[in-house]
């Protein structure tokens, strides 16, 4: 199975900070990585979608991008509703595999 | 209005079968693939199979053996039946749908999740 290695696991930040956080895969994905939002007591939100492309209805201040084994998300002005959990996840392949998540929470 | 809601038992004794059913609307499953994602509570998440349009079905190989997705197309629903429920699987299980665009598939809904806890 590929392994989608999420880094950093948690950020302590700041409303209007520029967010990075960045999403190995094990193998070669191509540009099969997708990147959910999940907040607490919620289901998952789709915002980017292979790995550039921003779903129907997701803020600009989300961007995604990448290829091959590495992959970035960022938001550039955060926001408090932003602060969630961050998953990436590879289709490249099945099984469909997930990295651990990074969540986001304010300094 | 798209929408996906999975429903289920909530406790299930250790060894048992595990039986869930997510019911869809606003969209056919003769056109969208449904797929079954599970999280522990640690938040790890597990896709596990997936129901295509045309009824064929893919699974996760850490389940294949135990693991069985099907569909009722006059209902819009479709089914997760797990045997062999151990203390492991308990989480909350989601289905979600996929669609297909820049040459790939990604889950663009997802219904609210049901929790099950297998225990004794």
């Amino acid at each position: 199975d590929i392994v989608m290695t999420q880094s950093p696991t948690s950020m302590s930040i700041s409303v209007g900070d520029r967010v990075t956080m960045n999403c190995k895969a094990s193998q070669n994905v191509g540009s099969n990585v997708d990147w959910y939002q999940q907040k607490t007591g919620q289901s998952l939100k789709l915002l980017i979608y292979k790995p550039s492309n921003r779903y129907t209805g997701a803020p600009d201040r989300f961007t995604g991008s990448g290829s091959g084994t590495d992959f970035t998300f960022t938001i550039s002005n955060m926001q408090a509703e932003d602060l969630a959990v961050y998953y990436c996840m590879q289709s490249k392949s099945y099984p469909w595999t997930f990295g651990g998540g990074t969540k986001l929470e304010l300094k | 209005q798209v929408q996906l809601k999975e429903s289920g038992p909530g406790l299930v004794q250790p060894s048992e079968t595990l039986s869930l059913t997510c019911t869809v609307s606003g969209f056919s499953l003769t056109s969208y693939s449904v797929h079954w994602v599970r999280q522990h509570s640690g938040k790890s998440l597990e896709w596990m199979g997936r129901m295509w349009s045309d009824g064929h079905t893919s699974y996760n190989s850490a389940f294949t053996s135990r693991l069985s997705i099907s569909r009722d197309t006059s209902k819009s629903q479709v089914f997760l039946k797990m045997n062999s429920l151990q203390t492991e699987d308990t989480g909350t299980y989601y289905c979600a749908r996929s669609f297909y665009r820049s040459d790939g598939y990604a889950m663009d809904a997802w219904g609210q999740g049901t929790s099950v806890t297998v225990s004794s």
